[in-house]
């Protein structure tokens, strides 16, 4: 079976720093994705690991471990604006994506 | 904007109804997906077309017929639906997602569907 596993809820203050991790068991792995949604819009793209390490782009940094099965997404200096929904996605190797069940990210004043 | 419109944004319909769901992207993009999102769930991948061919159709009920005339152009026809279907309907587009690039997929807004 294709399993990914994050946390439902997460919460935090402005200007902190939080972690969404994500595990995963799928029975094909070409990479690891990450995408915000908030209440109401669309999914938007955020980052893409296909090696292990970690990428950084702005507040937002993924890292991958393929041998963990693991992977987290890194928000640094949180804003109320980043108060959404993450999902991170496994894409298979016929290059579908299959997600997780998403965590709610609530950033308090 | 993602460059992916849906329309209608909310539809409201009988069991008994026929209606469609419209998806149209204006990315060059050679692939489109049909995902449902019902409330505390992950997406749930309905249906892909690459080059407009129908490449995945993950057991969805036949109450469900996707038709994709050419890569910009992406429908979901409905008919007899049960309340459970009730959920968002999102489509998304990408360029080959065999490929080795980025699989980034670009969503559009959905089409929240409420069965009476």
């Amino acid at each position: 079976g294709q399993s990914l596993e994050q946390p439902s809820e997460v919460t935090a203050v402005e200007g902190a720093i939080v972690q969404i991790n994500c595990t995963y068991q799928t029975s094909g792995f070409y990479g690891l994705s990450w995408y915000q949604q908030h209440d109401g819009g669309a999914p938007t793209f955020l980052s893409y690991n296909a090696l292990d390490g970690l990428e950084e782009t702005g507040r937002f940094s993924s890292f991958l471990s393929r041998s963990d099965s693991y992977g987290y997404l890194l928000l640094q200096e949180l804003q109320m604006k980043d108060s959404a929904s993450y999902f991170c996605a496994v894409r298979d190797l016929g290059g579908k994506l299959i997600f997780g069940q998403g965590t709610e990210l609530s950033v308090k004043p | 904007e993602t460059g992916v419109t849906q329309t209608p944004r909310h539809l409201v319909m009988g069991m008994t109804n026929k209606k469609s769901l419209k998806c149209e992207q204006h990315l060059g993009h050679n692939a489109m997906y049909w995902y449902k999102q019902s409330a505390k769930k992950p997406l749930e991948l309905m249906f892909v077309y690459s080059l407009e061919e129908r490449v995945e159709n993950n057991s969805v009920p036949s109450r469900f017929s996707p038709e994709c005339p050419n890569s910009s152009h992406l429908f979901l026809h409905l008919h007899t639906l049960q309340p459970e279907d009730s959920a968002l309907y999102l489509c998304a587009s990408s360029q080959d997602p065999t490929g080795t690039a980025t699989p980034e997929q670009f969503f559009g807004p959905g089409t929240r569907l409420t069965v009476l």
